[in-house]
Order: structure tokens, then C-alpha cells, then sequence
């Protein structure tokens, strides 16, 4: 069992729809949990940081976190073309130097 | 503001050549280093961290290496490549006893 599982896609959705990314883990010393939006061919870039269990917003995006569950998500509002790409999750032990990644979801928003 | 450069950009490359891609960061002192390896279609594998000068540690055994021979640079190297080092190579940094990290514009290598 992959110690964080995301379901890779692909998700097709239309312009202003709702987008719900998550991701599972198993790991309950997790602490620090993040996401990175990968457009193609370019590095990841920080979307959202949370620590330990809670909602976090900035603007469009929502992240929550469940630790009893093990469970994290990035919800996008009012989605546009322009959010299409690949969305990574990671999290990482307070202290550890390795980040641990999910696979990727590979996001279309339709105009 | 903190800038991470990385070069080349695309390589292409014959199996059994050496390689020798590099990282800089601008912006910040001490800071912690990584090479991460994204395969098609598959997440980052961490090949490599540095948290300090001449200071590496291997995640993954293969015929990869890393150095760090100043503060804000970090070198991955290979002394002959293989079919399966092809990938996306990204280099990564944090500091300040953050947990995130930030990743460069990455290097497309393709092994022929």
C-alpha cells in the first residue's frame, strides 16, 4: 500500500464547476500537509499549506484536512480554463527532509 | 524574494554519456536542497537532499550522485547514463525551519 494514494484522473469538468481533489493516507504522523498545482512541462508551484487538521482558504481554493479519517482535500469554486493541470498532494513528518507525494490528478476545466 | 534556476533545460542525451545538471537558489542562505525525479505519468521519487555544504543523502541506490560544492548549488551527476534515467528533473529548496518546499522550472532529459 503507496503510503499517500490520489487518484490520478483524468477529471473533466466545465468552466465554474466545483472541483473536489483528494487524497488518502496512512500515515497518522503526518503532519504538514500541502498542495502543488504542475502546469505541463513546468515545476510544481505551492498552492496551499495546512498544518495538522482544518480548513485553510485563499480566494478560490479551499484546503481541509481530516486527520482522523486520513483524508485531505483541495476544493476549487468558480473553476476556469486556466486551472487546468495537475494537481500533486504531499505531506511530510515535522522534523523529516522527505516530502511525501500522491501520484497526481490531471485536471481539464472546459470553457 | 528567493529565485531557483535550473540548466539546461532539455537534454538529450546518448546512453552510456555522463551528465551534469545544476541548481541554483538566489535569495537565501543555508538553505536545505533536493533532486526529485518525475517519471511520465507517475509522482516525484526524492533522489537526493543537502542540508548543508558537502553534506548528501541518498534516498534512492542508483548510478546517479549528487554534490553541493557551494551553499546555493547543488550538482546532480551521472558517469554513465541508462535508458531509465530518462525523466523530469527538478530541483527543490526550503529554509527557515519550514516544512514546504519550492520547486525550480526543471530539466526534460531524454536518454537515446
Amino acid at each position: 500500500q503507496k503510503e499517500v494514494e490520489q487518484d490520478p484522473g483524468p477529471l473533466s469538468v466545465p468552466e465554474g464547476a466545483i472541483v473536489s481533489l483528494n487524497c488518502t493516507y496512512s500515515n497518522s504522523a503526518f503532519q504538514y500537509f500541502m498542495w502543488y498545482r504542475q502546469y505541463s512541462r513546468k515545476g510544481p508551484e505551492l498552492l496551499m499549506y495546512t498544518y495538522s487538521s482544518g480548513n485553510k482558504e485563499d480566494g478560490r481554493f479551499t484546503a481541509q484536512v481530516d486527520k482522523s479519517s486520513k483524508y485531505i482535500s483541495l476544493f476549487i469554486r468558480d473553476s476556469q480554463p486556466s486551472d487546468s493541470a495537475t494537481y500533486l498532494c504531499a505531506m511530510i513528518i515535522q522534523g523529516a527532509q522527505k516530502l511525501v507525494f500522491g501520484q497526481g490528478t490531471r485536471l481539464t476545466i472546459n470553457p | 524574494s528567493q529565485t531557483i534556476h535550473q540548466w539546461p533545460a532539455t537534454l538529450v542525451q546518448p546512453v552510456g554519456s555522463p551528465l551534469s545538471l545544476e541548481c541554483t537558489v538566489e535569495g537565501t542562505s543555508n538553505p536545505n536542497l533536493y533532486w526529485y525525479r518525475q517519471a511520465a505519468g507517475r509522482g516525484l521519487q526524492l533522489l537526493f537532499y543537502s542540508v548543508g555544504i558537502g553534506q548528501i543523502s541518498s534516498e534512492v541506490p542508483q548510478n546517479l550522485s549528487a554534490s553541493r560544492p557551494q551553499d546555493r548549488q547543488f550538482i546532480l551527476s551521472s558517469k554513465k547514463l541508462l535508458l531509465s534515467d530518462s525523466g523530469f528533473y527538478l530541483c527543490a529548496w526550503n529554509g527557515g525551519g519550514a516544512e514546504t518546499q519550492y520547486f525550480g522550472p526543471g530539466t526534460r532529459l531524454l536518454v537515446l
